[in-house]
């Protein structure tokens, strides 16, 4: 059975420092891992998808890696902002979206 | 249009009431879920329809009924809900399955 799970659980940081965000999967037969953002009582907001056969993706002040054969991606944010604050999830894609347990931030000014 | 909308954004309700929560999509997207969510929780899958077509029923009990009248719209029937039920319930939508998943921005449900 597929588990996902993200380290850190919280993140507390002064603005403009530089984050990774790590998550973990047990079973690396995916399709593809994504990272979602979500606000507290609000829906989630895509922000990266990555096909099991690429190694990242980048948007603006995001990359996300993906290391299948370690069961690993990682989320990195540069140059934080207040706006950043929210929740972030990773999810993996084999025959549905099951998402790990999150990763709480915190962006202070 | 880029997003998913769903009606109402807060409902409640009694554990004898019938009620609906509404999920629409004008992107074209053929793939289109529900969701749960408990506070603090990730959220957990419940069904999936593909081409108008259940595909994935999570094992969900049957007081939760999904109806997709056409591709654009996704209902979730509700009926003899108990107080656990109470949650977040988000619908999402895909081009096709393993595709990019769009959410909406959930309806708050509790179940009194």
């Amino acid at each position: 059975k597929q588990e996902v799970t993200q380290i850190p659980a919280a993140l507390s940081v002064p603005e403009g420092e530089n984050l990774v965000l790590n998550c973990s999967f047990t079973d690396s037969a995916i399709y593809n891992l994504q990272w979602f953002r979500q606000d507290p009582g609000k829906g989630l907001t895509s922000l990266l998808l990555i096909q099991s056969s690429q190694r990242e993706q980048t948007s603006g002040r995001l990359n996300a890696s993906l290391d299948k054969s370690s069961g690993r991606s990682t989320l990195y944010i540069a140059a934080s902002q207040p706006g950043d604050s929210a929740t972030y999830l990773c999810a993996v894609e084999d025959d549905k979206l099951i998402f790990g347990t999150g990763t709480r931030l915190q962006v202070f000014p | 249009d880029t997003e998913v909308t769903q009606t109402p954004k807060h409902l409640v309700m009694g554990m004898t009431n019938k009620k609906s929560l509404k999920c629409e999509q004008h992107m074209g997207h053929r793939a289109m879920y529900w969701y749960k969510q408990k506070a603090k929780k990730p959220p957990e899958l419940m069904f999936v329809y593909s081409y108008e077509k259940l595909s994935i029923n999570e094992s969900v009990p049957s007081r939760f009924s999904p109806e997709c009248p056409n591709s654009s719209l996704l209902n979730l029937h509700l009926h003899a809900l108990q107080p656990d039920d109470s949650a977040l319930y988000l619908c999402a939508s895909s081009q096709d399955l393993a595709d990019t998943q769009y959410f909406g921005p959930g309806t708050r449900l509790t179940v009194l």
